[in-house]
């Protein structure tokens, strides 16, 4: 299986400041068809989780564009550019290129 | 709006089974890939199976293989999940997710706890 390894696993961030977490995969996330299916999740407390950013970079339906995705092959990145209240929960870095899908370890987000 | 309803869960002891059921609306659900995928508690999130549109490609965890079967009526919109031969790992919040190479839509999870 694919291992992915998120960092860091907890960011507390200022209101309104910008904040980042990398996700790394054990191999390239790179499918046979040419795309890459690494995507992203926000869980907020007592929610389930929502797709933020699919395909490395698109955002879902709904998400502000406050949030951006980056990276490619094994080395992927989740950026807010500026931290709303909101936005406190646990990120999820996934990869859907093989099955089994497997997640990061999950980066709780909180407020300074 | 896409929804995700599971249904099904509860208390069980080591050696039981239950059977999950997730109803969908509000999207081409005979169209669509779906999965079950499981929140361990201190252990994260993990795929538990995966079933393709017509309900013939069927992916397992290797760690429920051969005691969990997934199975889809695409007449009522529903998948579901049977779970076999319980154990106390299994213990976890279960979610049925829209797979698009990847979880797109989330359900709000049933919880599963095996215990004696």
């Amino acid at each position: 299986d694919i291992v992915m390894t998120q960092t860091p696993l907890s960011s507390p961030v200022t209101l309104g400041q910008p904040a980042s977490i990398s996700c790394r995969s054990s191999q390239s996330l790179v499918h046979s068809n040419g795309n890459t299916y690494l995507s992203w999740h926000q869980q907020r407390p007592g929610q389930p989780p929502r797709l933020l950013i699919y395909e490395i970079s698109n955002r879902f339906s709904g998400v502000p564009d406050r949030f951006s995705g980056s990276g490619a092959g094994t080395e992927f990145t989740l950026k807010i550019s500026r931290v709303e209240a909101e936005d406190v929960g646990i990120y999820y870095c996934t990869q859907g290129t093989q099955y089994p899908h497997t997640f990061g370890q999950g980066t709780k987000l909180e407020i300074k | 709006e896409v929804q995700l309803v599971e249904s099904g869960g509860g208390l069980v002891q080591p050696g039981g089974s239950l059977r999950l059921s997730c109803a969908a609306s509000g999207f081409t659900f005979s169209t669509a890939w779906m999965s079950w995928l499981r929140h361990l508690p201190g252990r994260g999130l993990m795929s538990v199976s995966q079933i393709d549109p017509h309900g013939i490609r069927r992916d397992y965890a290797d760690s429920v293989k051969g005691r969990f079967t997934i199975s889809r009526d695409n007449a009522k919109n529903t998948v579901y999940l049977q779970m076999n031969s319980l154990r106390v790992e299994d213990t976890a919040v279960y979610y049925c997710i829209t797979d698009v190479w990847g979880p797109q839509y989330w359900g709000q999870g049933t919880l599963v706890t095996v215990s004696s």
